[in-house]
Formats: structure tokens, C-alpha cells, sequence
């Protein structure tokens, strides 16, 4: 069975502070995918990134970055010098090439960013 | 090229009444995934296509929901009778399925529905 844990509820933090928000995953298969969403208030799952089981380089997209850990199950990502428009529920989850590729969600971690 | 795109955005209903959601894929995408969404979680699979075919059904999905895709294209989820259990987001996100796995969904911005 997938399962995907976010611990953190909810996080707030001042406008230009470093974050990190965790995820750890459990599955049995070999080959995996790992995404993040970042979900604000108006609803939509605004999709951020994918890695595969196989690709363990950490990633940096401007302001962002994503470090992979096969050792620990972890997909932790970090919001460098956050802002405002960062605020809202960040979603982890996992598909596997067998299961027809469904998305399993961890619950969430809700980031407010403020003044 | 436009997103997934789903209608309506909300939806209030009497408990017992039928309601019936539609989501349009990016026109390319042959896969496309249906997800419910309870307040302070995070979406739970439903069902998912491809092409016409409705390859997987979650135990989520009772008796009472029924999902198609004619023609591969748009499609709907419709709910019967109603309960008060029923009222979530439904999201609906679509992909291009490749051999390879892994493909990226893209997110439809959700129907909201309310049973009361």
C-alpha cells in the first residue's frame, strides 16, 4: 500500500524566512513518482514538480528547491526567502507505474507567510 | 492551450436530489482521473480513464456514483440520492498516458458541492 505523511498541519512564518515543508512516503514498489502540489485558496491544484524513484538529484527552481532521500522515504521542499503569495496548503503524493498511476496525497501542510 | 476546466464550480442540492459534474481534459490528454476532497484533506482517488475506458474504480466510489467518458473526450460524475456524506470538492485532472509511467496530472479547479 502507498502512503504519504505530511506532519506539519500548519506553519507560519514571516515574509522573507526560509521554510522547509517534510514529506515522507512509504511503498513497496521500485519504480515511483513524487510530486508536489501547491493548492491556495481559490482551489486548484497548481502542480510544482515530479521526480522519479530513480532520480535522487536535489532540484532548485528559482525561490524553490526539492531534496530527494531514498535512505529516509523523505521529499522535503523548501521555499527560500518566502513571500506572501506563497501562502497556502502544499500537497505531497506518489503514483506507481502499476497502479495505474493514481496520485496518493499526504494531507497537506497549510504554509502562511505574513508581513 | 487551455487547462482542465470543470463546471459547475458550485453546486448546493438537496440531500436525495441527483447531481451530475462535468470536466473537460486538456484536449490532448488521454487520461483523466476523477479525485474527491474533504475539508483539511488531501483528494482521494476516485476513478480514472483512458481514452472511453474506465480502467479503475476506488471503494469510495459506492453504487451511487457513476462516471463515463464518451468518445474519449469530456466526462461526467454523477451522484444519486444525495447524502449529506456526499458534499466535498470533486477535482478532475487529466494526463497524457506514456509507457514510461509517471506522467504529470493537471488539475481542474474543482466543483464544490454542498448536500444539505
Amino acid at each position: 500500500a502507498q502512503k504519504v505523511t505530511q506532519a506539519q498541519t500548519e506553519i507560519s512564518v514571516v515574509e522573507k524566512e526560509d521554510v522547509t515543508l517534510d514529506c515522507v512516503y512509504e511503498t513497496r514498489d521500485t519504480t515511483y513518482y513524487l510530486f508536489w502540489y501547491k493548492q491556495p485558496p481559490s482551489g486548484e491544484l497548481v502542480f510544482l514538480i515530479r521526480r522519479n524513484s530513480f532520480d535522487e538529484q536535489n532540484e532548485i527552481s528559482g525561490r524553490y528547491s526539492w531534496n530527494f532521500q531514498k535512505s529516509t522515504s523523505s521529499f522535503n521542499f523548501t521555499i527560500t526567502a518566502s513571500q506572501v503569495v506563497d501562502s497556502a496548503v502544499y500537497f505531497c503524493a506518489l503514483s506507481y507505474t502499476g497502479g495505474g498511476n493514481k496520485l496518493t496525497f499526504g494531507t497537506g501542510t497549510q504554509l502562511k507567510v505574513e508581513l | 492551450d487551455t487547462g482542465v476546466s470543470q463546471d459547475p464550480r458550485h453546486k448546493i442540492t438537496k440531500r436525495g436530489q441527483n447531481v451530475t459534474f462535468r470536466c473537460d481534459p486538456i484536449s490532448e490528454h488521454n487520461r483523466l482521473y476523477w479525485y474527491r476532497q474533504t475539508l483539511g484533506q488531501g483528494p482521494e482517488f476516485l476513478t480514472y480513464f483512458q481514452n472511453e475506458a474506465q480502467l479503475e474504480k476506488s471503494r469510495l466510489l459506492s453504487d451511487r456514483f457513476s462516471a463515463e467518458r464518451p468518445k474519449g473526450s469530456f466526462s461526467t460524475l454523477e451522484i444519486q440520492r444525495t447524502e449529506q456524506g456526499d458534499s466535498a470538492m470533486y477535482l478532475c485532472a487529466s494526463s497524457l498516458y506514456s509507457t514510461g509511467g509517471g506522467e504529470t496530472q493537471y488539475f481542474g479547479p474543482g466543483t464544490r458541492l454542498l448536500v444539505l
